[in-house]
């Protein structure tokens, strides 16, 4: 596996579920991120790990709680959902503190609640 | 907060013809990236602009970093059909822990 991978890919659930996405970083990168992306809307920053370390989190509802056991992986568990939360979910990993550091997109997960 | 203006929101254009999109922003950037994301998929990253000024081309495209740190180019010459896509800018302010800003995209269409 190269770059960015994110399981599943696509995901239905209801609102009372409880799931979690999950992305792998193959790049020996130190920082991780989750995006949101909804139709018609720049992509939104939710969540940021630097060294493992939860560095932003950009006023997401605590329905969403992320989880980065080490640098190459990153979660995102889910539970009670709701409808509007439907969306692409992106992972991407950078180097930080370093010259020109660019994130590098993993394919995302099509989330879809009911 | 940072907000980035991206235009044109879309085009339609035929095959063989040049495609120009650029992204202006309110505040600096030290940095400009470009990506283009197929649907249901991630953004994929198409080039990197490090200082002001620098003009980089990948292939059929080319994007310059503004001098004012404030905007960014995008051209794409002689338009084939795999161009299909969206096209992001994002201005990146490198830290501790870097915080992309993304504009709102250009759709391209490109006919035979």
């Amino acid at each position: 596996e190269t770059g960015v991978t994110q399981t599943p890919r696509h995901l239905v659930m209801g609102m009372t579920n409880k799931k979690s996405l999950k992305c792998e970083q193959h790049l020996g990168h130190n920082a991780m991120y989750w995006y949101k992306q909804s139709a018609k809307k720049p992509l939104e920053l939710m969540f940021v790990y630097s060294l493992e370390e939860r560095v932003e989190n950009n006023s997401v509802p605590s329905r969403f709680s992320p989880e980065c056991p080490n640098s190459s992986h990153l979660f995102l568990h889910l539970h009670t959902l709701q409808p509007e939360d439907s969306a692409l979910y992106l992972c991407a990993s950078s180097q930080v503190m370093t010259v020109g550091d660019t994130q590098y997109f993993g394919p995302g997960t099509r989330l879809t609640v009911l | 907060g940072q907000q980035l203006n991206q235009s044109p929101q879309s085009m339609f254009i035929q095959e063989g013809e040049d495609v120009s999109m650029n992204c202006t922003s309110s505040s600096i950037f030290n940095t400009w990236l470009w990506y283009k994301q197929d649907p249901g998929e991630g953004p994929v990253l198409l080039i990197a602009l490090y200082k002001a000024g620098e003009l980089t081309s990948n292939g059929r495209l080319t994007a310059q970093f503004g001098i004012t740190r404030k905007d960014s180019f995008l051209n794409i010459s002689a338009s084939i059909p795999s161009d299909v896509g969206i096209y992001f800018c994002a201005g990146l302010l490198t830290g501790t822990a870097s915080k992309l800003t993304f504009g709102t995209g250009t759709r391209l269409q490109v006919t035979l």
